[in-house]
């Protein structure tokens, strides 16, 4: 089983202030997701990255996809309240599993004015 | 654009009784998949399937079936449920990469 663990699994953070959260594993996945959901609708996506050492920016969020394609990080800079939400890391299996895709167990995020 | 329905929204079901979730995506996605979501869990893979007539177990099967007859609907039947399936579920489709969510069914076995 190719498990994702997201941390922190909480993160309460004033206004203006910067973040980072963790997306690792021990398996290899062919690209990674970052996703966001807000409460009553299905999560969508922000971004996808699929080379080692690939770096996204989207305005305020930058996402980073780790060398051996085992992790990534996503890192938010000067957050604001329309920020707040739960966010989730996705990966997309390869091999025998084609087509599979795991989350993590996401982080919420809750950004005070 | 509808994109991926899922139906019904809500639903409350006894122990013991069977239901069935729809699932339908109007995008021509190969791919589909079907989540359950709890607190603090994250999304957990209940199955997918990569194509028409196709269907592969995911971390959660157990308790779960799942058919795919149909390129553009994807079924997850739940054939004697119990309190620990009470959950929101979410389906997904793809084409590769980004996966399109349904609004979810909101799920309570009592």
């Amino acid at each position: 089983t190719q498990l994702l663990e997201q941390s922190p699994q909480f993160l309460s953070i004033q206004e203006g202030e910067n973040l980072t959260v963790y997306c690792n594993s021990s398996s290899v996945f062919s690209s990674l997701q970052w996703y966001r959901q807000e409460p009553g609708e299905g999560p969508v996506l922000l971004v996808t990255v699929v080379t080692g050492g690939e770096v996204k920016k989207l305005k305020r969020l930058t996402f980073q996809f780790g060398d051996a394609r085992k992790d990534s990080s996503l890192h938010i800079t000067a957050a604001q309240p329309g920020d707040t939400g739960l966010y989730l890391c996705a990966g997309n299996s390869g091999g025998t599993s084609y087509g599979k895709l795991t989350f993590g167990q996401g982080t919420i995020l809750t950004v005070h004015p | 654009n509808a994109g991926v329905t899922q139906t019904p929204k809500f639903r409350v079901l006894k122990t013991g009784q069977s239901m069935t979730l729809l699932c339908a995506q109007d995008m021509n996605h190969e791919y589909m998949y079907w989540y359950r979501q709890d607190p603090g869990m994250g999304l957990r893979l209940i199955h997918y399937s990569v194509g028409e007539g196709t269907t592969a177990k995911g971390e959660v099967p157990d308790g779960y079936n799942v058919s795919r007859l149909k390129k553009q609907n994807f079924l997850l039947g739940l054939e004697s449920a119990a309190p620990s399936q009470t959950s929101v579920y979410f389906c997904a489709s793809s084409f590769w990469q980004e996966a399109f969510f349904g609004q979810g069914t909101r799920l309570t076995v009592v």
